[in-house]
């Protein structure tokens, strides 16, 4: 059974930093890219970032390039997400996510962690 | 970029009566659309893939349909768990990803 466990959300002040985690299992984990997706309070879902099998090619939405930066470890079979320079706006529950084989669509997420930006 | 434009915005329906959904893309995605079926305080659950694939245990009264810019999704007879906000998404270069807008399915 595929899982995937985020963790590390919370409340920070606008301008701090939070790094979150996101564990993996149930599948071969270095075989498949990975991607964050949040969604702020009441709103739809917003695409942040994705990384590729092997880690060397990430790729990330303009309203987060240059402030977050995704990375994975696959010896440990997790996927990070580092949040710099945080702004109200960012306030989401971030979702990890596990593309496809066909990496055409997201077929499994996490139950997600919420990040509160406020002062 | 290719925008997503889903419609309507909410669908107020009765269980048992059928649902059609309705996505728009800005310029063709070919076949490459999905679609999320997402229930409050839950995670978004992946229904449809390449327009008309049903993923794994979705039931049968799911339908996807479409190609190029206009794709439908159908539920035949909604059933009770049925309600609930459903997205659209497509992959556009790479990696990168779109999502519409969202539709909430209400019960009537």
């Amino acid at each position: 059974e595929v899982q995937l466990l985020e963790s590390g959300g919370g409340l920070v002040q606008p301008g701090g930093s939070l790094g979150l985690s996101c564990s993996a299992s149930g599948f071969p984990f270095s075989s498949y890219a990975m991607s964050w997706v949040r969604q702020a309070p009441g709103k739809g879902l917003e695409w942040v970032s994705s990384v590729s099998i092997t880690g060397g090619s990430t790729y990330y939405a303009d309203s987060v390039k240059g402030r977050f930066a995704i990375s994975r470890d696959n010896s440990r079979n997790t996927l990070y997400l580092q949040m710099n320079s945080l702004r109200a706006e960012d306030t989401a529950v971030y979702y990890c996510a596990k593309w496809g084989i066909s990496a055409r669509f997201l077929d499994y997420w996490g139950q997600g962690t919420l990040v509160t930006v406020s002062s | 970029d290719i925008v997503l434009t889903q419609s309507p915005a909410t669908l107020s329906l009765s269980p048992g009566e059928r649902a059609t959904l309705s996505c728009r893309a800005s310029q063709s995605v070919s076949s490459y659309l999905a679609w999320y079926q997402q229930k409050p305080g839950q995670a978004p659950r992946l229904l449809i893939y390449d327009a008309s694939h049903r993923a794994t245990g979705i039931p049968a009264r799911f339908s996807g349909s479409g190609s190029g810019t206009d794709f439908t999704l159908t539920i035949s007879s909604l059933e009770p768990e049925d309600f609930a906000v459903y997205y659209c998404q497509q992959r556009s270069n790479w990696l990168l990803l779109t999502f519409g807008g969202g539709t909430k399915v209400e019960i009537k």
